[in-house]
């Protein structure tokens, strides 16, 4: 089962504008990452956050991560069209060893 | 070399075909991932290989068998798969050490497959 919940599923917005997306999980986590995903192929690790950490900053991206609300956001400021893509966060680490389970992802659509 | 190379990229199988999924990679990595992604979903763990060695499997019917011949390879064999099987399978891996689990995954471009 999926332990992260994505929201919105769906998001679309003007070149220039920020994107904000957000991720809930359910059980304690050592880490919690984003990653993009282009027309179905491979995803792309995008940042990680460990859960000592309250926010984490990677060019145009900002991650932050509330371990007492179960949640984080990715932010992407100023955004391309190149930035339509589905972005998924992820959580690893806790007791199951080597395994990172994905959230249902947000679809980014950025209009140019 | 920073990049996992899945071959072959797309794949067309009869129901009673047996064909194998490669995976490759050069950066040292010591734990490789076998996710499975069906249209529109997350992609989903199937196995997980730590210094060669299956160490998860996530309850996955036994017509996918994995293996790892060595540390820079990952295969799946496929056997008597259903249409259901149809999906993009992707391959990952990242580093093992002090603090598992805290590294992130370089993940290849995946094999699209389609059982007819």
């Amino acid at each position: 089962s999926q332990q992260g919940e994505e929201d919105p599923q769906a998001l679309s917005i003007q070149e220039g504008e920020n994107a904000t997306m957000n991720c809930s999980y359910k059980t304690s986590i050592n880490n919690l990452q984003w990653y993009r995903q282009n027309s179905g192929r491979g995803l792309v690790h995008l940042i990680l956050i460990r859960s000592n950490e309250r926010e984490k900053h990677s060019g145009r991206l900002r991650v932050t991560l509330d371990t007492s609300k179960k949640s984080s956001s990715l932010l992407i400021t100023a955004s391309r069209a190149a930035d339509t893509a589905s972005y998924f966060c992820a959580t690893g680490g806790g007791t199951s060893y080597g395994k990172l389970t994905f959230g249902q992802g947000t679809i980014l659509t950025v209009h140019p | 070399d920073t990049e996992v190379t899945q071959t072959p990229k797309h794949l067309v199988m009869g129901m009673t075909n047996k064909k194998s999924l490669k995976c490759e990679q050069h950066m040292g990595h010591r734990a490789m991932y076998w996710y499975k992604q069906k249209a529109k979903k997350p992609p989903e763990l199937m196995f997980v290989y730590s210094y060669e060695k299956l160490s998860i499997n996530e309850s996955v019917p036994s017509r996918f068998s994995p293996e790892c011949p060595n540390s820079s390879l990952l295969n799946l064999h496929l056997h008597a798969l259903q249409p259901e099987d149809s999906a993009l399978y992707l391959c990952a891996s990242s580093l093992l050490g002090p603090g598992t689990g805290n590294y992130g995954y370089t993940f290849g471009s995946g094999t699209r497959l389609t059982v007819v």
